[in-house]
């Protein structure tokens, strides 16, 4: 049972580098999201989508880049790293439907440290 | 403030102990409300969801106070295995993409 699969699981970045980390579910979800969290916090909303071709700001999407071209894949793009995007990401999937219904499935997370 | 605030622990209690957890939310739109569960360096999973009713799911009860916007969580009998961070969260009803997370509280339970 794959789940939610997200890649890397950890990455160093010099300032200023491009990454992007990729982001797919096989459960056929509707909703996919990415979150960060800095240590000791909570999980915080960078991007999410409510269906292919859809995408919308969370709380802190600054520097942040998605798309969601297909149902399986929402991958986040970092445009030019910096030390604050050092941090934990989780990418996760969600639907309505169903008798877990809004249940929340994540990825194991990308670890990632801009230097 | 945050739309989602938790105790901010952490919680150390012997193996045994009953313990509670408190969330208050600020927005009181239609929303779902659930705890998770996160062990160190692993992801957040569904430990429960939290109904209007109150809930229990063995050792486990949540409540929910929509008039207050709080809501709770009640362990019993509190196990080593029980120590990890629980995260309250909030999730409107049409788009479970944009969950609100509590910035949760660490449980440490002790032999």
């Amino acid at each position: 049972n794959a789940g939610v699969t997200q890649t890397p699981k950890f990455q160093v970045l010099k300032t200023g580098q491009s990454m992007t980390l990729q982001c797919a579910q096989d459960m056929n979800h509707e909703y996919m999201s990415w979150y960060r969290q800095d240590p000791g916090m909570g999980l915080r909303l960078i991007h999410y989508s409510v269906g292919a071709g859809i995408t919308d700001q969370g709380e802190v999407p600054n520097g942040y880049n998605v798309s969601r071209s297909t149902t399986e894949d929402f991958p986040l793009r970092l445009l030019s790293a910096a030390p604050s995007q050092t941090s934990v990401y989780f990418c996760a999937s969600s639907s309505d439907r169903g008798r877990r219904g809004n249940t929340i499935y994540f990825g194991e997370g990308s670890w990632l440290t801009v230097v | 403030r945050k739309e989602v605030e938790q105790d901010p622990g952490p919680f150390n209690v012997p193996e045994g102990a009953t313990v509670a957890f408190n969330c208050t939310y600020s927005n009181s739109a239609s929303q779902s409300f659930f705890w998770y569960r996160q062990d160190c360096r692993k992801e957040p999973k569904l430990l429960m969801s939290v109904y209007s009713s109150g809930n229990e799911d063995g050792r486990f009860t949540a409540q929910l106070n929509r008039a207050s916007q709080y809501i709770s969580l009640l362990i019993r009998d509190s196990k080593l295995s029980d120590s990890a961070t629980y995260l309250c969260v909030v999730t409107p009803y049409t788009n479970a993409g944009k969950s609100t997370f509590g910035d949760g509280t660490t449980l440490t339970v002790k032999p």
